[in-house]
């Protein structure tokens, strides 16, 4: 069936970029995702990415997308304390809003 | 504009009970779904909707029902609550499937 794996946990210095990776297993998904979870919050779309591109950029955003590996990225460029959250890779499955979720990474920035 | 409205926040069930968790928005969006979300996982796909009357099962359906009689609202019932269903439930939609999805802020659920 679907699956989509990433890191759970991801420190980084205030300033430096954060690369957080997903890897899923569905070659026919159309769209990927990355949203963003704060402490008892919903989530929030960042960008996402349709299948035919390699890559997108957005502001301090970078998705790089490698359809052959089955890898997604999310480059966080100039890292801030106010990045800290968790990040959701998704995968979208035959559209109709229905999304498969990775686990999520927790990403910690500090001074 | 509110977005998606989920109400209520927070929900202390005994086993056995049964309550619905409503999910309204105002985008006039025909997309909708119902997640929950466990620690240490990602949110997986209870039940979705691509417009009123229609409804379909997703990933983790047993002991849930849904109905969308509207565009606008799209509830969530528990049956007979369970231990099991203790879970974080965040409801969704989306304009057209595929570009956005809009979440709403969650209802946390506790059986007891």
């Amino acid at each position: 069936g679907e699956d989509v794996e990433q890191s759970l946990f991801l420190s980084v210095r205030e300033g430096d970029s954060s690369v957080i990776n997903c890897t899923y297993t569905d070659s026919s998904s159309t769209y990927l995702y990355w949203y963003k979870q704060e402490p008892g919050a919903g989530l929030q779309l960042l960008t996402y990415i349709f299948s035919n591109m390699d890559m997108k950029q957005d502001q301090r955003l970078t998705v790089l997308l490698n359809k052959k590996d089955k890898h997604l990225s999310l480059r966080i460029a100039d890292t801030q304390t106010g990045d800290s959250a968790i990040y959701f890779c998704a995968e979208s499955i035959g559209g109709y809003n229905k999304l498969i979720f990775g686990a999520g990474t927790r990403l910690a920035v500090h001074p | 504009n509110a977005g998606v409205t989920q109400t209520p926040k927070f929900q202390v069930l005994k086993t056995g009970q049964s309550m619905t968790l409503q999910c309204a928005q105002d985008m006039n969006h025909e997309y909708m779904s119902w997640y929950r979300q466990d620690p240490g996982m990602g949110l997986r796909l209870i039940h979705y909707s691509v417009g009123a009357g229609i409804t379909d099962q997703g990933e983790v359906p047993n002991g849930y029902n849904v109905s969308r009689s509207t565009t606008e609202d799209f509830p969530l019932r528990l049956l007979s609550a369970a231990p099991s269903q203790t879970s974080v439930y965040f409801c969704a939609s989306s304009p057209d499937g595929n570009t956005e999805a809009f979440f709403g802020q969650g209802t946390r659920l506790t059986v007891v």
